[in-house]
């Protein structure tokens, strides 16, 4: 049974980045077609695609959100992280890492980041 | 992008009866190459993370009740709860993957017992 689990700071001020890592165990975050997506949800809002990163590397990006994010992958750590420069108030939102496999098998708990000074 | 509407926003049904949620597409999910609609339904409760619950549009994912089933193909689809449950109580919501790699979901529909 795969499973994921997001991790980072709760809390990030208003300019900075936003750093979360996703940790997977119980299956290959680098067999052949695997792809990993973020997806996050702001209070009282619906879901947003955010991006993802292939087995190998290749990322795609929200084009609406293209600018601000990076999105990698450390194999040898079965990790996947994100990053999202020049945070808003409007960035704040549940933070969700899944498997992608087109549709979204696999998510993590999801991870509450509040942006605020 | 492909815009997904949901109608209703929000739906009220006795235990027991059938609940219905559609997904409107503002273009074709239907990949005529392999005759696949790349279209996924979820359910989201409250503090849990969505769950898959159908994807190629009819295809119900393991471990899925068969009270719920997916129809429908190219442009509209169409959720439904047989004979809805207490638990069932959540937010619905679908999604398109035929635009891979931006992903893009419906604004969700709220189902609630009656």
């Amino acid at each position: 049974q795969v499973q994921l689990q997001e991790s980072g700071p709760g809390l990030v001020k208003p300019s900075q980045t936003l750093s979360l890592t996703c940790t997977v165990s119980g299956g290959s975050i680098n067999s052949g077609t695997s792809y990993w997506s973020w997806i996050r949800q702001p209070a009282g809002k619906g879901l947003e695609w955010i991006g993802r990163i292939s087995s190998s590397g290749s990322a795609n990006y929200n084009p609406s959100l293209k600018s601000r994010v990076t999105i990698s992958l450390e194999t040898s750590k079965s990790q996947f992280s994100l990053r999202l420069t020049s945070v808003t108030a409007a960035d704040t939102a549940v933070y969700y890492c899944a498997r992608d496999g087109g549709a979204l098998d696999y998510w993590g708990q999801g991870t509450l980041v509040t942006v605020s000074s | 992008d492909i815009v997904m509407t949901q109608s209703p926003d929000s739906l009220a049904v006795s235990l027991g009866e059938r609940a219905t949620i559609n997904c409107k597409s503002s273009q074709s999910v239907l990949y005529s190459s392999n005759n696949k609609n790349y279209l996924a339904w979820y359910q989201h409760k409250p503090g849990q993370p969505p769950k898959l619950l159908i994807y190629w549009a009819s295809t119900r994912e393991y471990g899925v009740p068969d009270r719920f089933s997916g129809s429908g193909s190219g442009t509209d689809f169409t959720l439904t709860i047989s004979s809805l449950q207490a638990e069932d109580v959540a937010v619905y919501y679908c999604q398109q993957y035929y635009s891979s790699p931006l992903y893009t979901f419906g604004q969700g529909t709220k189902l609630e017992i009656k």
